[in-house]
């Protein structure tokens, strides 16, 4: 099946510091990518839609200018946080849409 | 708006049948998708149903009822490797975005 990778596995960081998290489709173009964030027990969150060539489209809540996402290939799509509060520690999930969705590994993210 | 209600916890014996319930109501419909999903890890697809009936895979089979908004997910011959949380999802249409109920955390006991 498809493969979607995702990159770091996990990061820690001092607040007010940015991290950057790619997620790349290794054997089929990905227009469309979406972006999950997960808290402990909880479900995948939607935060945003990234397509290519254009801006990504966030959900209700997201803020875009904290949460940058770039997809500028068919295949590479990017997440960064900027200026990371401890409140954004959380498990961040990629997948690219095809048929069925494919999902990266994930980042867990721990801001200190 | 779009809605998935599945049941929070489980708890099946090993060797044991379960099935996983799931309700929606989404402005569209274009496929409903199970993932299992272990502690700390990305969930793993399962099935995906579009059109109405049981697909069987293995120990896992998924049934939709799209007139009802309804889906299972049957676990046969429990494993204690089983044990993780079931996601149920909805695509509205297309490749737009899916939507996820809040997981059932299933716990297979000896």
């Amino acid at each position: 099946g498809a493969v979607v990778s995702q990159h770091p596995s996990w990061v820690i960081c001092k607040s007010g510091t940015s991290v950057k998290i790619e997620c790349r489709s290794l054997d089929f173009q990905a227009t469309t990518m979406f972006w999950y964030r997960q808290f402990p027990k909880q479900s995948l969150m939607l935060m945003a839609t990234s397509n290519e060539g254009s801006k990504a489209t966030y959900e209700q809540g997201v803020e875009k200018d904290k949460f940058l996402i770039n997809h500028a290939s068919l295949t590479l799509s990017t997440l960064t946080v900027t200026s990371a509060h401890p409140e954004d520690s959380s498990f961040y999930i990629c997948s690219a849409a095809a048929e069925k969705l494919f999902f990266g590994s994930g980042t867990q993210l721990s801001v200190l | 708006g779009q809605n998935i209600d599945q049941p929070t916890e489980m708890t099946a014996t090993e060797g044991a049948i379960v099935q996983i319930n799931c309700t929606y109501q989404t402005s569209g419909f274009n496929g409903l998708f199970w993932y299992q999903q272990h502690a700390g890890e990305a969930p793993t697809f399962l099935s995906y149903n579009v059109l109405d009936g049981l697909e069987e895979k293995g120990r896992f089979s998924s049934f939709l009822s799209r007139s009802k908004g309804y889906s299972y997910l049957l676990l046969k011959e429990l494993q204690m490797k089983d044990s993780a949380s079931y996601l149920c999802a909805v695509r509205p249409g297309g490749y737009q975005k899916v939507t996820f109920g809040t997981g059932t955390k299933l716990q297979v006991i000896p």
